[in-house]
């Protein structure tokens, strides 16, 4: 089946620092990938969507120069967090879908934590 | 645009009862595809069923069935015999229907956090 590997699935980093998740689907091309947000017993919200090639699109309220996503091969996605401080602080998770559409598949999600 | 609703934030049962899980949407278009899906403590999505609108054969799987209601625009899950597994988020989530190779954004509801006491 659809796999999307997300790395990593864990990290802390200092305030003002740079972090970078990566998802990657093993076994397809991702023509569309989406990325969440999901903050402690709350859903998941939305923050862009992007297809390969084409600059993301951002949802209402995300920072677009401060959560950097690049979607530059059909099969890698990454977001980077710039300049973290505590609020942004949350779990991050991927989504992509192939041609066709046999569904969404989602990365396992990437716990941020910004001390 | 579209939105999904899920009443029940929580809700708590003991083993071995059942339990549904109420999923309530809004959309404009005519097809759409509607998700349910379980988060466990770990985070990850764990996906359960993916129904389309055209079909609105209630599903049944192991002790896991859905009942989908245009009228009322609802895709209801029951869980039969809980078990203390089957602690975890619940999500329903509906996306449009796609349009070329751009896939449509997947909109979840609140969640509903179940808890099964043994």
């Amino acid at each position: 089946g659809a796999v999307v590997s997300q790395h990593p699935s864990w990290v802390i980093c200092k305030s003002g620092t740079s972090v970078k998740i990566e998802c990657r689907s093993l076994d397809f091309q991702a023509t569309t990938m989406f990325w969440y947000r999901q903050f402690p017993k709350q859903s998941l919200m939305l923050m862009a969507t992007s297809n390969e090639g084409s600059k993301a699109t951002y949802e209402q309220g995300v920072e677009k120069d401060k959560f950097l996503i690049n979607h530059a091969s059909l099969t890698l996605s990454t977001l980077t967090v710039t300049s973290a401080h505590p609020e942004d602080s949350s779990f991050y998770i991927c989504s992509a879908v192939g041609q066709g559409f046999f569904g969404y598949t989602f990365g396992s999600g990437t716990r941020l934590t910004v001390v | 645009a579209q939105k999904v609703t899920q009443a029940q934030t929580e809700i708590s049962v003991v083993e071995k009862e059942d339990v549904t899980l109420d999923c309530v949407y809004e959309t404009r278009d005519t097809t759409y595809y509607l998700f349910w899906y379980k988060q466990p403590p770990s985070g990850e999505l764990v996906f359960l069923i993916r129904r389309n609108s055209f079909d609105e054969q209630n599903e049944i799987s192991g002790r896991y069935s859905w009942n989908f209601q245009k009228s009322t625009s609802s895709f209801n899950f029951t869980i039969t015999a809980s078990q203390v597994v089957d602690s975890a988020v619940y999500f329903c989530a509906l996306s449009e229907a796609f349009v070329g190779n751009a896939g449509n954004m997947l909109t979840f509801g609140g969640g509903t956090r179940l808890m099964v006491k043994p």
